[in-house]
């Protein structure tokens, strides 16, 4: 079975930290994805990537970045945490679409970050 | 933009009673259309996929037609369960494994 492993699943934080959320797949998965839940929103792209070192913007990447050093493993930081990024972050996988349409988007668990 | 618009919950039923989750999508060229859901606590399960149109993706009852003339991969179940309860999410796949979901819709099922 396709697993992805976010480190941490609970954090509380305090405003103006350094927060580093990890994810680590064990697929072999060209592409990994960052992704926060908030209610009445749904699930809104923060950053992704197809390959080691690759990384680009979701649709709300202010106050994230990202880095992929190896394949396994996506990490996403908050470089001075702020209250409004007291979310649920979702990190997932998947296979090179190149390969085929439709590839199945495989996600973690999640990680609830409080910032206070 | 490429967009996916699905029915606001929460959504509340006994058990047994019939399921629509609507779900209307907006891209310009030809997505692949996905059901995921997301039991408490957890995270997202692919719960089925249509990747062309006219195509029916179904499992565990669940079953949704993607249909390009109406732009909608809606959600059935003809008999529900109270394990069903979840926040269910329609999304489409344009390019390069790039998800766009839509907002959820929450289900309770009572028994």
């Amino acid at each position: 079975d396709v697993k992805v492993t976010q480190s941490s699943r609970y954090l509380v934080k305090r405003t103006g930290e350094k927060v580093f959320l990890e994810c680590v797949q064990d697929m072999d998965h060209e592409n990994m994805f960052w992704y926060r839940q908030d209610p009445g929103l749904g699930l809104r792209l923060i950053y992704f990537s197809y390959d080691v070192k690759m990384k680009e913007k979701g649709d709300i990447p202010e106050g994230y970045s990202v880095s992929r050093e190896k394949k396994e493993r996506f990490s996403l930081i908050l470089e001075s945490a702020s209250t409004n990024q007291t979310s649920m972050y979702l990190c997932a996988s998947s296979a090179s679409v190149l390969e085929s349409p439709g590839n199945t988007i495989y996600f973690g668990e999640g990680s609830w970050l409080t910032v206070v | 933009g490429d967009s996916v618009t699905q029915m606001e919950g929460p959504v509340t039923l006994s058990e047994e009673a019939f399921l629509t989750i609507n779900c209307t999508y907006t891209a310009t060229g030809y997505p692949s259309l996905f059901w995921y859901v997301q039991y408490p606590g957890e995270g997202l399960q692919l719960l089925l996929k249509a990747t062309k149109a006219d195509d029916k993706g179904s499992n565990k009852g669940f079953e949704a037609t993607y249909r390009k003339e109406t732009t909608s991969f809606h959600l059935e179940k003809g008999s529900v369960q109270v394990s069903d309860s979840a926040v269910y999410f329609c999304a489409l796949e344009l390019w390069l494994g790039r998800l766009y979901f839509g907002r959820g819709t929450q289900l309770t099922v009572w028994p």
